[in-house]
């Protein structure tokens, strides 16, 4: 089956710097992932997602991720963050429907 | 723009006691998702609803039914609550169950004493 792991529960990082979430995944055959965010009190918002083609897959607010085939990873990341970025971040494999990690904590200090 | 509609936001239910949880999209989508969310375990997909007329079962879905009503609404009971149920649940909807963006509602926070 279809899995991704996310082996960070809460990431901490200052506003301006670079934030990388962590996710890896266990698939056989072509990987389809994506990356969703969830605000306070609110449903998950679709950020991006990777089919094929380029590694660097760009999405809303700036996010964009990187697939790495060698090492099963497809980390969220951004050049500098911003403390209304502070939410939930999950990643998710389709298998047939979307399968979800545990979810990153993001806390972006002022 | 409404999107996907739930209700209630919050429930306070006894063991043993029966509810429904109501979804409602308006955005014409065939396929229709019933997750819940725990602390540390992420969403787990409870049953789902790939066109109007099929629910299948998804990861977790001992305790729960759910009725596809029509292409619009999909909703999900407990008939008799036990305290493992409380949780959060959303509900969401995509074009097609094989289509990468799903939309959420904002989720009915259920606890069962």
């Amino acid at each position: 089956a279809q899995s991704v792991a996310q082996p960070e529960d809460q990431v901490n990082v200052a506003e301006g710097n670079p934030l990388t979430v962590k996710c890896t995944y266990s698939v056989s055959g072509n990987p389809y992932l994506f990356w969703y965010v969830q605000y306070p009190n609110r449903g998950l918002q679709f950020l991006l997602k990777y089919i094929t083609g380029d590694n660097l897959v760009k999405g809303s607010y700036g996010f964009e991720a990187e697939f790495n085939k060698s090492q099963t990873s497809f980390h969220l990341k951004k050049p500098s963050a911003l403390v209304s970025d502070s939410a939930l971040y999950f990643c998710a494999v389709r298998d047939g429907k979307l399968i979800f990690g545990t979810g990153t904590r993001l806390q972006v200090f002022p | 723009n409404a999107g996907v509609t739930q209700t209630p936001k919050f429930q306070v239910l006894k063991t043993g006691q029966s509810m429904t949880l109501q979804c409602a999209q308006d955005m014409n989508h065939n396929s229709m998702y019933w997750y819940r969310q725990d602390p540390g375990m992420g969403l787990r997909l409870i049953y789902y609803s790939a066109s109007e007329g099929t629910t299948d079962k998804g990861e977790v879905p001992n305790g729960y039914n759910v009725s596809r009503l029509n292409k619009r609404e999909f909703s999900l009971r407990l008939e008799s609550a036990a305290p493992s149920q409380t949780s959060v649940y959303f509900c969401a909807s995509s074009v097609l169950l094989v289509d990468e963006k799903l939309f959420f509602g904002s989720g009915t926070q259920l606890s069962v004493l």
